[in-house]
């Protein structure tokens, strides 16, 4: 069982570069999120996904766009990297979000460096 | 905006010693969760308390819920090495969709 796997786990990309993150998860969960984390600080929220063709914004959402054409994937796209967004990036996923038994299951972590 | 405070934020503690660990959080909510990350690893859950009084315990972890109080205390009994660790603290409130709000994060460091 693979649960939330993140590609890739490295990346440095030059200011205005684009790049995809990739996110999958094998559990059947509806759920899905992502996250950002800075060096000594708490994870922020992206975006979220409730179920396939469904997105929304969190807290931090600019710079970044998703999708979710499946149940099992939800990408992250970066389209003109800043320096702003160097920080490790975190895919979760939940069966029915946020609950007693569905805590969120996080992937590896993407750590993306912007030069 | 929801804000979850944790305190403190880098803790070094010898090992066989106890030690309290504090989130605060500013809205009314019943469920909060804690987490912990090894140093370049990802998150993995540890609790998950549900109503006010929630007490849950895993060795010599114990984690608390005082709602009232806005108030989760994760209890280290006679710390090992092993717990060291960033631990997190996070929140969610129906009114909050389905996002959680993290805490800046607990970094222990246990010394033999």
């Amino acid at each position: 069982n693979a649960g939330v796997t993140q590609t890739p786990k490295f990346r440095i990309l030059k200011i205005g570069q684009s790049m995809t993150l990739q996110c999958t998860q094998d559990m059947n969960h509806n759920y899905m999120y992502w996250y950002r984390q800075d060096p000594g600080m708490g994870l922020k929220l992206i975006y979220y996904s409730v179920g396939a063709g469904i997105t929304d914004k969190g807290e931090v959402p600019n710079g970044y766009n998703v999708s979710r054409s499946t149940t099992e994937d939800f990408p992250l796209r970066l389209e003109l990297a800043a320096p702003s967004q160097t920080s490790v990036y975190f895919c979760a996923s939940s069966y029915e979000g946020p609950g007693p038994n569905y805590g969120y299951t996080f992937g590896s972590g993407t750590r993306l460096t912007v030069v | 905006e929801l804000k979850v405070e944790q305190n403190p934020l880098f803790l070094s503690m010898q090992e066989g010693k106890n030690y309290t660990i504090y989130c605060n959080y500013s809205t009314t909510s019943d469920r909060l969760y804690w987490y912990r990350q090894d140093p370049g690893k990802s998150l993995e859950s540890l609790f998950v308390l549900l109503s006010n009084g929630a007490v849950k315990q895993e060795g010599r972890l114990m984690a608390s819920l005082d709602t009232k109080a806005r108030l989760s205390t994760l209890h280290i009994t006679a710390a090992v090495h092993d717990l060291s660790a960033t631990y997190f603290c996070a929140v969610d409130t129906p009114y909050t969709g389905n996002q959680f709000y993290f805490g800046t994060g607990t970094s222990l460091t246990v010394i033999p």
